[in-house]
């Protein structure tokens, strides 16, 4: 079947540090990937995506590219800022002639401090 | 749009009562689905629709949940009777049916069942 990992967390950071998130999939074919964003209170919102291998997604300075070889989409930055504090989530949809649902990660939190 | 809009934000109850949690898609899409999200489990997929009919429930943890969807406008998750480890925040999302698209979260509504 389909599965997302990602590294635990959390993950703490002084801001403006780089940061990576690690994200693997495994899943028949070749899937979209996302990631998605929980800020405190809120529900998950997308922040990027990619739908095929070497595609590289890429918002609010997040970017993530899709390594069909390594079976990886792992989320980097630059320079994080206090406002990047929530939960991350790496998330793949079956590319099928069917019904096509999200398989999440278990969501990696960050903690960015000033 | 308004987006996926969820009520109520906050539900608490006492343990044996009925919850019934109300959600709208945002119009034109045609999957919905509904989530749980607690600390313990991470996100988890309950059931989604396509169409109005569902389509797979078999994250439904018991038969104390039901779910409805009666128009493309409105569903429907329903606990009877609840119990205390029903308390978690129940998110509903949709999106469209293609390949690689993303689904839109609401708000979420934060169930404590004492």
């Amino acid at each position: 079947g389909n599965s997302v990992t990602q590294m635990e967390g959390p993950v703490t950071l002084s801001e403006e540090a780089f940061l990576t998130i690690n994200c693997t999939y495994t899943a028949t074919g070749y899937p979209s990937l996302f990631w998605y964003v929980q800020y405190p209170g809120e529900g998950l919102q997308l922040l990027l995506k990619a739908t095929k291998a070497d595609d590289k997604g890429s918002n609010k300075g997040f970017e993530a590219t899709y390594r069909k070889e390594t079976t990886s989409f792992h989320l980097e930055k630059g320079s994080v800022q206090v406002s990047d504090s929530a939960v991350y989530f790496c998330a793949l949809s079956p590319l099928n002639s069917g019904y096509s649902t999200l398989t999440f990660g278990k969501g990696t939190m960050l903690l960015v401090s000033p | 749009d308004a987006g996926v809009i969820q009520s109520p934000r906050h539900e608490v109850t006492e343990m044996g009562q009925e919850v019934t949690l109300r959600c709208k898609p945002i119009s034109g899409h045609d999957y919905l689905f509904w989530y749980r999200q607690t600390m313990m489990r991470g996100l988890e997929l309950l059931i989604y629709f396509n169409n109005n009919v569902p389509i797979d429930d078999s994250g439904m943890p018991e038969d104390r949940f039901s779910a409805k969807m009666p128009n493309a406008s409105f569903s429907t998750l329903k606990i009877q009777p609840s119990e205390p480890r029903d308390s978690a925040v129940y998110f509903c999302a949709s999106s469209l049916f293609k390949s690689g698209a993303e689904a839109f979260f609401g708000q979420g509504t934060r169930l404590t069942v004492v």
